[in-house]
């Protein structure tokens, strides 16, 4: 089945910039989503088609594309990011799929 | 603002089927797809599958042939039947909305179901 893989875990300080990578072989023709999801709540979407960015969420979140790496990036990281973040996206049979989850500790 | 609300069984025992529901209110169930994922406690999210409200669905194949999922745009509501369950089924599960294209942009709040005799 396909897969979507992620860093376990990234560190950073306040203030500093986050690079998250999910790295998939359908990625160059299927977009990308990524999410934060805080301890006991519902993910929230932060990226979809790979770049764009909902209403609402802050423009520090930014996303980008690479062959078969797409990266969330968090600039001047703040203590209220730490989260789990996930990507996801779909196969080329439609399937949609999930990242494994990154772990974004602020230290 | 949509909002969505996950409904049903906290407890399911092995062998037999969960089912939920997931009503949605602050718009209509006409159009979007309508997804349920799940999340076992302690790890990574899962989707399950969606159903589009003209009644076509997307399954997991991991979980197809125990899925069933349906959608009622009277009630504005759709469910999941997940049958056959064992302890590898007990997750948090939350319905979301899906545009097309724009990802899961709403999700309910979740439900704890726990697969235990």
């Amino acid at each position: 089945s396909y897969e979507l893989t992620q860093p376990p875990s990234v560190s950073v300080s306040p203030g500093q910039t986050a690079r998250i990578t999910c790295s998939g072989d359908a990625l160059p023709k299927q977009s990308a989503y990524w999410y934060h999801q805080k301890a006991g709540q519902a993910p929230v979407l932060l990226i979809y088609q790979d770049t764009e960015r909902p209403s609402g969420i802050p423009d520090r979140f930014s996303g980008s594309s690479s062959g078969t790496t797409v990266t969330l990036t968090i600039s001047g990281v703040q203590a209220e990011d730490e989260a789990d973040y996930y990507c996801q996206s779909a196969d080329n049979s439609g399937t949609w799929v999930f990242g494994g989850g990154t772990k974004l500790t602020v230290l | 603002q949509v909002q969505l609300q996950e409904s049903g069984p906290g407890l399911v025992k092995p062998s037999e089927t969960l089912s939920l529901t997931c009503t949605v209110s602050g718009g209509s169930i006409s159009t979007y797809y309508w997804n349920w994922i799940r999340q076992p406690p302690g790890k990574g999210l899962e989707w399950i599958g969606y159903i589009y409200y003209r009644g076509y669905t997307n399954y997991n194949p991991s979980l197809k042939s125990r899925l069933t999922m349906s959608v009622d745009t009277s009630r504005n509501e759709f469910s999941l039947k997940l049958s056959s369950v064992t302890a590898a089924d007990t997750a948090v599960y939350y319905c979301a909305r899906a545009d097309d294209g724009s990802g899961f942009a709403y999700w309910g709040q979740g439900i704890l179901v726990t697969v235990s005799s």
